[in-house]
């Protein structure tokens, strides 16, 4: 069965500082990616998606950037963190879609990220 | 564009009774839609999809969701609450494009008292 982590679950940091949260997907191949920020427990914001290693979509202009180094790993990082950054940071894995397969999103446990 | 709308912010309902959680959407072409559940600091849990076929679609815990294409709504319904059902909702519409994508609703927290 497949199985996405995400770490740390939770993360406190200076504004300024740099930031890397680390999410896996296991027991699936070339899954799709998704990075979301889900503010004061309400919308969901998507930020980041991707298709493919390397291949990067982003979906609102800010200071963060994501990354897939290899297939079942997605990286969401900033050089330098805002307050308007916190948040809870939900990652998300799809089976490849195409075609005629509409499948769900599964989503991971979640990094709660508070910046001071 | 396509879009998704929970008009309630927060549902009440007594423990026993019937439920609905509404949702309505707008879309250019089939509609995809999704139902998900999000309990306190977790991730979002999938209840139910519908794709096509049956307008009465079943998922888990107990939970359905009718899909009106007149009204273009796909309300989210459980016949009888617990008190363990309290939680936010989401409603989610799949876009045209073949990234996987899909549009949430803002979320509606249902309460069941006792």
């Amino acid at each position: 069965s497949q199985t996405i982590h995400q770490w740390p679950a939770t993360l406190v940091q200076p504004v300024g500082s740099p930031l890397s949260l680390e999410c896996t997907v296991e027991g699936t191949s070339n899954p799709n990616l998704y990075w979301y920020r889900q503010a004061a427990g309400r919308g969901l914001q998507l930020l980041f998606y991707s298709v493919g290693i390397g291949q990067i979509s982003s979906e609102v202009p800010q200071n963060l950037s994501a990354s897939r180094p290899q297939d079942r790993q997605f990286i969401l990082s900033s050089k330098k963190l805002l307050l308007s950054d916190s948040g809870f940071y939900l990652c998300a894995w799809s089976p490849l879609a195409g075609g005629t397969t509409y499948n769900e999103q599964f989503f991971g446990p979640g990094t709660r990220l508070t910046v001071l | 564009a396509q879009s998704v709308a929970q008009p309630e912010d927060q549902v009440n309902v007594a423990e026993g009774n019937p439920l609905t959680v509404k949702c309505t959407y707008s879309v250019s072409g089939n509609p995809y839609l999704f139902w998900y559940v999000q309990y306190p600091n977790r991730g979002l849990q999938f209840l139910l999809k519908y794709i096509t076929g049956d307008n009465l679609v079943k998922g888990s815990y107990g939970f359905e969701a009718e899909f009106n294409k007149s009204q273009t709504s796909f309300h989210l319904k459980k016949p009888s609450a617990l008190v363990s059902d309290s939680a936010l909702y989401f409603c989610a519409v799949r876009t045209s494009s073949n990234t996987g994508k899909l549009i949430f609703g803002q979320g509606t927290t249902l309460q069941v008292k006792p």
